[in-house]
């Protein structure tokens, strides 16, 4: 067990409506990273949050949305959607600290992933 | 946009084999990170490359990081069924703290 958590295990729905995922970090961790993996795609990096804040922006459509809780709890919308989708979606959480004199210059940190959540847009 | 290689795709070897799994990139990374990811589950974090001629060891798996040919190496010892997964390379690129991943290498260890 990652100590990572993710809410629902299975979610299925149909083309054009809107769904929200669920991540909870490990106790302690501040960043949350956002992927979809799918056999047409891949594994893809959809979005990484540090504290609350956007940190870096990878292949996530404009239907989707992300967001960072106060308590570091993250969210990940969908919307409009479609086939294509469907996919399996993870999150993971690291520490990343902030060395001092300014922002972590990369994820030194091991990520831990959950379990994740499975899609099925029907 | 980053591109990431691995190869081979499809790995079967014997247990108490060697083998090592490569992962090519298309432009300048410092960072590297291995996955392994058993069937039907998530992603487990094995190593994390930061520098060139960067090793590391954990059990009878190690990685190491050659940032100026763009090559990761993930090297298997004496192979034994419960490696038996698909393994992922991830690079992040030098500008905007994105992960770009390869297409994996599946992994059978056979008795």
């Amino acid at each position: 067990d990652s100590g990572v958590t993710q809410t629902p295990k299975h979610l299925i729905t149909a083309t054009g409506q809107r769904v929200t995922l669920r991540c909870s970090p490990r106790s302690g961790d501040l960043s949350v990273y956002w992927y979809q993996q799918s056999l047409d795609q891949g594994l893809q990096f959809l979005i990484h949050y540090y504290n609350g804040e956007e940190r870096a922006k990878g292949n996530i459509l404009e239907r989707f949305s992300a967001q960072q809780f106060p308590d570091l709890h993250s969210e990940l919308n969908l919307s409009s959607l479609e086939l294509g989708d469907s996919a399996l979606y993870f999150c993971a959480s690291s520490v990343d600290p902030i060395p001092p004199g300014g922002l972590a210059g990369g994820h030194q940190e091991t990520q831990y992933f959950g379990p994740g959540t499975r899609l099925l847009v029907l | 946009e980053l591109k990431v290689e691995q190869n081979p795709l499809f790995l079967s070897m014997q247990e108490g084999k060697n083998y090592t799994i490569y992962c090519n990139y298309s432009t300048t990374s410092d960072r590297l990170y291995w996955y392994r990811q058993d069937p039907g589950k998530s992603l487990e974090s094995l190593f994390v490359l930061l520098s060139n001629g960067a090793v590391k060891q954990e059990g009878r798996l190690m990685a190491s990081l050659d940032t100026k040919a763009r090559l990761s190496t993930l090297h298997i010892t004496a192979a034994v069924h419960d490696l038996s997964a698909t393994y992922f390379c991830a690079v992040e690129g030098n500008t905007g703290n994105q992960f770009y991943f390869g297409t994996g290498t599946s992994l059978t260890v056979i008795p």
